[in-house]
């Protein structure tokens, strides 16, 4: 069983601060998912990654197989970012069912 | 933007009524999953179909839950007897071969 964890559960910065949100993993996977949340608790895919980084426009992902773990970079933030970002991983290749982590609430102060 | 809707936004219902959610994926996606997200919890999987059948299921996905893609379009979540418990929010997602899953807005059940 893989257990996700995510820090920290909660921050906050101020506007235009550097943003990073750490997710960890115990067991190999295939792939991991960014994930989004907003405060009406729609879900919106991020990013999926298995290898490396991937950038889309000012949130970036980075991902260490060897280390089990994954980091969200958001530059340049903005309080319309504020939400919950949630770590996410699928351990078979292809499409397959989703362990969560818990999250971590971003609140962005202008 | 194709995107996967989800009926009803909200349902209440009375503990041990049957209640049916309803999603409708986005229409050239192959694999279908249901989650659930109990309030302050995290997500947790419930179960996922593929090729009209069940390819996985959860430890919480037991007899009182089942699954159907009736007509091609709609797939649906059935909760057979609600309890207390199964309050939560559940969303629909889906998938195709690239593996990025798109989720619905989720439906809240409330279960009294």
């Amino acid at each position: 069983k893989n257990e996700v964890e995510q820090s920290p559960q909660n921050l906050t910065a101020q506007e235009e601060e550097f943003i990073t949100i750490n997710c960890s993993y115990s067991v190999g996977i295939s792939a991991l998912h960014w994930l989004q949340q907003h405060p009406g608790g729609g879900i919106v895919s991020l990013f999926m990654l298995s290898s490396g980084k991937k950038k889309h426009g000012r949130l970036i992902a980075t991902i260490n197989i060897q280390e089990k773990h994954s980091s969200l970079h958001i530059t340049a933030s903005h309080p319309r970012d504020s939400a919950v970002y949630i770590c996410a991983v699928g351990l078979k290749a292809g499409n397959e069912k989703l362990t969560f982590g818990t999250g971590t609430r971003l609140t962005i102060i202008p | 933007e194709p995107e996967v809707t989800q009926t009803p936004s909200h349902q209440v219902t009375q503990m041990g009524q049957e209640v049916i959610l309803r999603c409708v994926p986005i229409s050239n996606h192959l694999y279908f999953y249901w989650y659930r997200q109990i309030l302050g919890q995290k997500v947790e999987f419930l179960v996922s179909f593929y090729n009209n059948e069940i390819s996985e299921k959860s430890e919480i996905f037991d007899d009182q839950f089942s699954v159907e893609r009736p007509d091609g379009s709609n797939f649906t979540l059935k909760i057979r007897s609600t309890k207390l418990e199964d309050s939560a929010m559940y969303f629909c997602a889906s998938s195709d071969m690239g593996g990025t899953q798109y989720f619905g807005p989720g439906t809240r059940l409330l279960v009294l």
